[in-house]
């Protein structure tokens, strides 16, 4: 079955700086690569997904970048604001009769001011 | 729209007990994922429906858990007897048609403690 795996398990910045979060998966069959940030005690939330046949996609301060040969897939948080703390969790998707959605284990960042 | 609700948000229980979730996903979506959530780890599916069918229950521990959507819209997921290691935050997740890549939205969860 999809592994994914995510690194780093944490990460701290200066308020201003860039976050890159890196995921890998082993299927190469996966098509739909989402992005979901998690608050302390809140419903995790979509904030980007990116399709296979698109190599990168933008919204505002934060992109999405994918790799399909090397099979990886990358999150960018620009100009980081104290509102980007949480944990952010990748996943990769694809179609085996229905949509089967396999996270990564998770990344903690901590935006400094 | 209204999301996914889910309830109770918190249940303690001795092990062995039994516990019972309840969600109701957005109208209108067929799909409808539980998900268990570790402490420190990502969402591990546990049982997928799409309308009131299972399509997929591979990761669900039969001998213990049991879930059900009867009418092809809420869903309610159950344990017996539970076990420490069902400690745990318990998702719902629902999708307008998970035989697409579409967004799955997720509930506030039901964070339960066994002691």
């Amino acid at each position: 079955g999809e592994n994914v795996e995510q690194h780093p398990s944490t990460l701290s910045v200066q308020e201003g700086d860039s976050a890159v979060i890196k995921c890998t998966y082993s299927d190469s069959a996966s098509n739909y690569f989402p992005w979901y940030k998690q608050e302390l005690g809140k419903r995790p939330q979509l904030i980007i997904d990116i399709r296979s046949n698109v190599g990168e996609k933008k919204d505002q301060r934060i992109a999405v970048t994918l790799n399909k040969t090397a099979k990886h897939f990358s999150l960018h948080i620009t100009e980081t604001q104290p509102e980007d703390s949480a944990v952010y969790f990748c996943a990769a998707s694809w179609i085996q009769g229905a949509q089967k959605l396999v996270f990564g284990q998770g990344t903690r960042l901590t935006i400094n001011p | 729209e209204a999301g996914v609700a889910q309830s109770p948000r918190y249940k303690i229980i001795e092990k062995r007990q039994s516990v019972a979730f309840w969600c109701n996903p957005i109208s209108g979506h067929a799909t409808l994922y539980w998900y268990q959530q570790i402490l420190g780890q990502g969402p591990k599916l546990l049982i997928q429906f799409q309308n009131n069918g299972v399509v997929d229950d591979s990761q669900l521990p039969k001998d213990r858990f049991s879930a059900e959507r009867l009418k092809g819209v809420d869903s309610t997921l159950k344990i017996q007897p539970a076990k420490l290691e069902d400690s745990a935050v318990y998702l719902c997740a629902s999708s307008l048609d998970g035989r697409s890549a579409d967004t799955q939205y997720f509930g506030p969860g039901t964070r339960l403690t066994v002691l």
